[in-house]
């Protein structure tokens, strides 16, 4: 069965400093995997995915994650962070892998806070 | 731009009082999903469509159902909300071709009081 966590349901980081948010994942099949933010009120805004191909995948907003095989992780970073980054991340992997639905397996979520 | 719509963004309702809420999209996918997220929780899907098809989750309460009319609009209907169904109810679809399905897009939420 497919799984995700996210280590750390809190990170606070300066302004400027970098951003680590953590995903690891369980999955019997290549995974498809996802970071979504989400601010406050606000539906689930898709960052960046990794399907198949460069392990190193770029998104909006300056975000890029790696998905690592053999550590299984798919680990969220950005060299620098601002004020507008704060805001809650959810990592998620896709269940029925190349099947009709494509369902999201969603973490807890990682609530972000960038202090000035 | 090609989005997805809810309404209302904010809907207050009765303890036992029918409500629907509303979703549609100018993306053009064939899947809609409705998920529930409450506060300081991840978002868990209560079912989707499949063009027509509807999958229903296991653990979704009878109280919740679906309907999705054509291809563009998708509601969720609760029949007799409780207090603890208030949440942020997210609407997402995505495209499925050639059995392999891709990202999902959200749309902003409604948020449900039941007083």
């Amino acid at each position: 069965a497919q799984s995700v966590t996210q280590l750390g349901s809190h990170v606070s980081v300066s302004e400027g400093a970098l951003v680590l948010l953590r995903c690891n994942y369980s999955s019997s099949v290549p995974p498809y995997l996802f970071w979504y933010v989400q601010y406050p009120n606000q539906g689930l805004q898709l960052l960046l995915k990794y399907t198949t191909g460069a392990t190193l995948v770029k998104g909006i907003n300056g975000f890029e994650a790696e998905f690592k095989k053999s550590e299984t992780s798919f680990h969220l970073t950005k060299p620098s962070a601002h004020m507008s980054d704060a805001a809650e991340y959810f990592c998620a992997v896709s269940l029925n892998y190349g099947g009709a639905t494509n369902k999201l397996i969603f973490g807890t979520g990682t609530l972000l806070a960038v202090q000035p | 731009d090609a989005m997805v719509i809810q309404n209302p963004r904010y809907q207050v309702t009765q303890f036992g009082k029918p409500v629907t809420l509303s979703c549609s999209q100018t993306l053009n996918h064939n899947v809609m999903y409705w998920y529930q997220q409450k506060s300081s929780q991840a978002p868990k899907l209560l079912f989707h469509y499949y063009d027509k098809d509807f999958n229903n989750e296991a653990d979704t309460p009878d109280n919740f159902q679906s309907r999705r009319p054509n291809t563009s609009f998708c509601f969720l209907d609760i029949r007799s909300p409780g207090l603890g169904d208030a949440a942020m109810y997210l609407c997402a679809t995505s495209r499925v071709r050639g059995g392999v399905g891709y990202e999902q897009y959200f749309g902003p939420g409604t948020r449900l009081t039941v007083t």
